[in-house]
């Protein structure tokens, strides 16, 4: 079966310092891979997602996530976090376009002013 | 425009009742889904529904059901509810199924079984 591992449960970093999170996936062939973010107290909102194509991947509020296929690993990166960048960060994975999303347990990121 | 609103924002409730988490969205999407949140696991997709009049069952389907009468709305019912329903429950929707199709996530309803 498909699973997705975020191995960061709380990240903290201090503002205008770069960012990466890891997600890495288990599945054999190349799976549909998405980013997540969920603001305290909202539902979640997606970043960006990966189908085919370019392995670099740009998303919203300027971040991007490379997909890695001989890592198994799809890590999203920001260049300078901003304060508002603190929130729960998700990453899900998919076998197909028609199929179910398999979310990642998410990594916490707190931002320092 | 609203989306998607989710009814109550949280709840307590005793074990034993009956419940039902009311999800209604306005962009006339086909597919909607229900996802529990709890720490440590993420989020666990419950039950779907590809369009109205149909559903399916997620990865934690078991002491909860729905409905898909309209478009619009998606009930999440808990026929007797147990502590370890106790979770952050997120009602999504999309405009059709499958992972192609952007996921848009209401704001949640935290219920608390005692």
């Amino acid at each position: 079966a498909q699973s997705v591992t975020q191995p960061d449960i709380h990240i903290t970093v201090s503002e205008g310092a770069s960012l990466e999170l890891r997600c890495n996936y288990s599945y054999g062939a190349t799976p549909y891979l998405f980013w997540y973010v969920q603001s305290p107290g909202q539902g979640l909102q997606l970043l960006l997602k990966y189908f085919s194509g370019d392995t670099l991947v740009q998303g919203i509020k300027g971040f991007e996530a490379e997909f890695k296929r001989s890592q198994s690993s799809f890590n999203l990166r920001k260049p300078s976090v901003h304060w508002s960048d603190a929130a729960e960060y998700f990453c899900a994975v998919a076998r197909s376009r028609v199929d179910k999303l398999i979310f990642g347990t998410g990594t916490r990121l707190q931002v320092f002013p | 425009i609203a989306g998607i609103t989710q009814a109550p924002t949280s709840q307590i409730l005793a074990a034993g009742r009956r419940m039902t988490l009311r999800c209604t969205q306005d962009m006339r999407h086909n597919a909607m889904y229900w996802y529990r949140q709890d720490l440590g696991l993420g989020l666990r997709l419950i039950h779907y529904s590809n369009t109205a009049g149909t559903t399916g069952k997620g990865e934690v389907p078991d002491g909860y059901s729905v409905s898909r009468a309209n478009t619009d709305d998606f009930p999440l019912t808990l026929a007797s509810a147990v502590p370890s329903q106790t979770s952050v429950y997120f009602c999504a929707s999309s405009v059709g199924q499958g992972s192609y199709n952007e996921q848009f996530f209401g704001p949640g309803t935290r219920l608390t079984v005692l």
